[in-house]
């Protein structure tokens, strides 16, 4: 079955400090891969996304991501978090055929940044 | 303005009741999508529709109906609400480019089914 895992649920990082979210996925070919923020209150707004070509993406607000086949996984880094980077993340994986348009998320997580 | 809206934004009930939430965008997209959010869950799919005759059932579609009254509207309906439906209800639109489909989301519908 398709499903998309994020092993951490909850993650607090100092301000300034580098940052990882992990996200792996279970598919029968390489999906399209998206990483969404929401920040409390807020809808999901597009980090950033990976169709093809260059496996390391940018994406707004100083945010990356890699896309590793290998290892089914496309986290997402920043070098140096800022307090207004706590939200909750969202990885997600979409088909490449079928025209069904659908997304699958992973559970979502929290980061917590300290001053 | 924003591209999606959604309205109301919270909204309460009670258990019975019908009620309608709406989507509206700006973006000329053809492809709308209606999500439900609960903690630890992620978002999962109620309906998504392609144009305004073509309306599919997601992984989720028990207990809700939706109406494509436009190219530009989305309707989710609950017939009769439960307190299981206690969510935050997303509608996305999605356009095709650069080799891939992209979804933009609203900003929520909170709703508290009593």
């Amino acid at each position: 079955a398709q499903s998309v895992t994020q092993p951490d649920i909850h993650i607090t990082v100092s301000e300034g400090a580098s940052l990882e979210l992990r996200c792996n996925y279970s598919y029968g070919a390489t999906p399209y891969l998206f990483w969404y923020v929401q920040s409390p209150g807020q809808g999901l707004q597009l980090l950033l996304k990976y169709f093809s070509g260059d496996t390391l993406v940018q994406g707004i607000k100083g945010f990356e991501a890699e896309f590793k086949r290998s290892q089914s996984s496309f986290n997402l880094r920043k070098p140096s978090v800022h307090w207004s980077d706590a939200a909750e993340y969202f990885c997600a994986v979409g088909a490449r055929s079928g025209n069904t348009g659908k997304l699958i998320f992973g559970q979502g997580t929290t980061l917590q940044v300290k001053p | 303005d924003a591209d999606v809206t959604q309205t109301p934004r919270n909204r309460i009930t009670k258990t019975g009741k019908r009620i309608m939430l709406e989507c509206s965008q700006t973006k000329g997209h053809d492809r709308m999508y209606w999500y439900r959010q609960d903690p630890g869950l992620g978002l999962r799919l109620i309906y998504y529709s392609f144009d305004v005759k073509d309306i599919n059932k997601g992984e989720i579609s028990d207990g809700y109906s939706v109406s494509r009254q436009a190219q530009a509207k989305f309707s989710l309906s609950l017939e009769s609400a439960i307190p299981n439906q206690t969510a935050l209800y997303f509608c996305a639109t999605s356009e095709i480019q650069g080799g891939g489909e992209t979804q933009y989301f609203g900003p929520g519908t909170r709703l508290l089914v009593l």
